[in-house]
């Protein structure tokens, strides 16, 4: 049973402060990676993608990914109460390059 | 650009009715497709992808079944609901293996 783990919310920050949400997956064949945001009630929207290990920004995000540990992460800078949703973590499956399995998520919310 | 449509946007059936759920993308050539669904509060579960016409992968063992008679439809159905199949059900493609999913916006079920 391939899984995705997500650190538990809700995680709360303050307006402006930087957000860190962190995600760990089992399988070692994973080689695409991707943060989808998901508000109340809507349907996931893409916020990075990240394929190489290190880090890859864009704008206020950046995603980190290490193979070696099995770990990926998003970082949001300067967190608006707009960042207020759920992030789920979603790397695809070794064996079958086209399937993506996603986390459980983190709530994430800001406060103004 | 691509675009991607599901309907209906919500529908509430008795137990033990059929269901039918459909799905098309525009503005592309033999994308992946995918069945998701979201119960309340908890993640995606992945039901059924399709790499091509007629090609379908199960994903979970239950009383839902999917169809793609199409290059760009996808059709998700059940001859007879239960009330544990109530959910968000995503309808999403991508342009092939390891790329994007990208979420139609979704469709809610409840059965009663």
């Amino acid at each position: 049973q391939k899984e995705v783990e997500q650190n538990s919310g809700p995680l709360s920050v303050p307006e402006g402060a930087i957000a860190s949400l962190n995600c760990t997956y089992s399988d070692r064949g994973s080689q695409s990676f991707f943060w989808y945001r998901q508000y109340s009630g809507k349907s996931p929207e893409l916020i990075m993608s990240i394929y190489s290990n290190g880090d890859k920004e864009d704008g206020r995000f950046t995603a980190q990914l290490n193979k070696a540990s099995q770990y990926v992460s998003l970082l949001i800078r300067d967190s608006q109460p707009s960042d207020s949703a759920t992030y789920l973590c979603a790397p695809s499956e070794g064996t079958s390059y086209d399937k993506v399995i996603f986390g459980p998520g983190t709530s994430l919310s800001v406060i103004p | 650009s691509q675009t991607i449509h599901q309907w209906p946007a919500t529908l509430v059936q008795p137990v033990g009715s059929p269901l039918s759920l459909e799905c098309t993308v525009e503005g592309t050539s033999n994308p992946n497709l995918y069945w998701y669904r979201q119960a309340a509060g908890r993640g995606l579960q992945l039901l059924f992808y399709s790499v091509g016409i007629g090609q379908i992968s199960s994903e979970v063992p239950q009383n839902l079944s999917a169809s793609r008679p199409q290059d760009r439809q996808f059709i998700l159905s059940s001859k007879k609901l239960l009330l544990s199949d109530s959910g968000f059900y995503l309808c999403a493609w991508s342009p092939g293996t390891g790329n994007t999913i990208y979420f139609g916006e979704g469709s809610w079920l409840t059965v009663v």
